[in-house]
């Protein structure tokens, strides 16, 4: 069974800080895995997802993915957030042809 | 190009009324899949439909959920009868297939349900 862990709830940074959002996951197998983000009221959409290859992948809106096997960890990054970031962000995993499994989801808050 | 469509977005009923959302996938997806969201418990995979077909319904909850895909553009999930623990957003996603259920899931703006 594969699962996600996404290390806090909410997360709050100064406009023009550097945004990490961290990830951790577990499978049996060589997984995929994603980063959505939710505007409040509307569906998920995808930002990047890690397949196979490259294992630093970028997204839509500035923002960066580095898949590391040795820590089962893909954390978000983004150099510069922007008030436009505000969001839920959700990082899943689906190891290869099964289902996907979100994360609990993190809230980012960005400051004026 | 259309989305995901659901309907309705927000529905209010009371305790033991039938709920029926509804979606409509992009057209061209052979995959479908209905997920909850909620403060406690997040995003929850309820069933998910390949070529129409149910492939697996193990996150629906509870015998008072069923869902039907009759064509590969319309979709329904129906709760009977409700309750206010499933009060909820309610998802459906689509995606293109070519690797099974991994790829990209395009999501619908959700169905908000509130059982009174």
């Amino acid at each position: 069974a594969q699962s996600v862990t996404q290390l806090g709830s909410h997360v709050s940074v100064s406009e023009g800080a550097l945004v990490l959002l961290r990830c951790n996951y577990s499978s049996s197998v060589p997984p995929y895995l994603f980063w959505y983000v939710q505007y409040p009221n509307q569906g998920l959409q995808l930002l990047l997802k890690y397949t196979t290859g490259a294992t630093l992948v970028k997204g839509i809106n500035g923002f960066e993915a580095e898949f590391k096997k040795s820590e089962t960890s893909f954390h978000l990054t983004k150099p510069s957030a922007h008030m436009s970031d505000a969001a839920e962000y959700f990082c899943a995993v689906s190891p290869r042809g099964q289902k996907v499994t979100f994360g609990i989801g993190t809230k980012l808050q960005v400051i004026p | 190009d259309a989305g995901v469509i659901q309907s309705p977005r927000h529905e209010v009923t009371e305790m033991g009324q039938e709920v029926t959302l509804r979606c409509k996938p992009i057209s061209g997806h052979d995959y479908l899949f209905w997920y909850r969201q909620t403060m406690m418990r997040g995003l929850e995979l309820l069933i998910y439909f390949n070529n129409n077909v149910p492939i697996d319904d193990s996150g629906m909850p509870e015998d008072r959920f069923s869902a039907k895909m009759p064509n590969a553009s319309f979709s329904t999930l129906k709760i009977q009868p409700s309750e206010p623990r499933d009060s909820a957003v309610y998802f459906c996603a689509s995606s293109l297939g070519g690797g099974g259920v991994a790829g990209e899931l395009f999501f619908g703006e959700g169905s908000r349900l509130t059982v009174l």
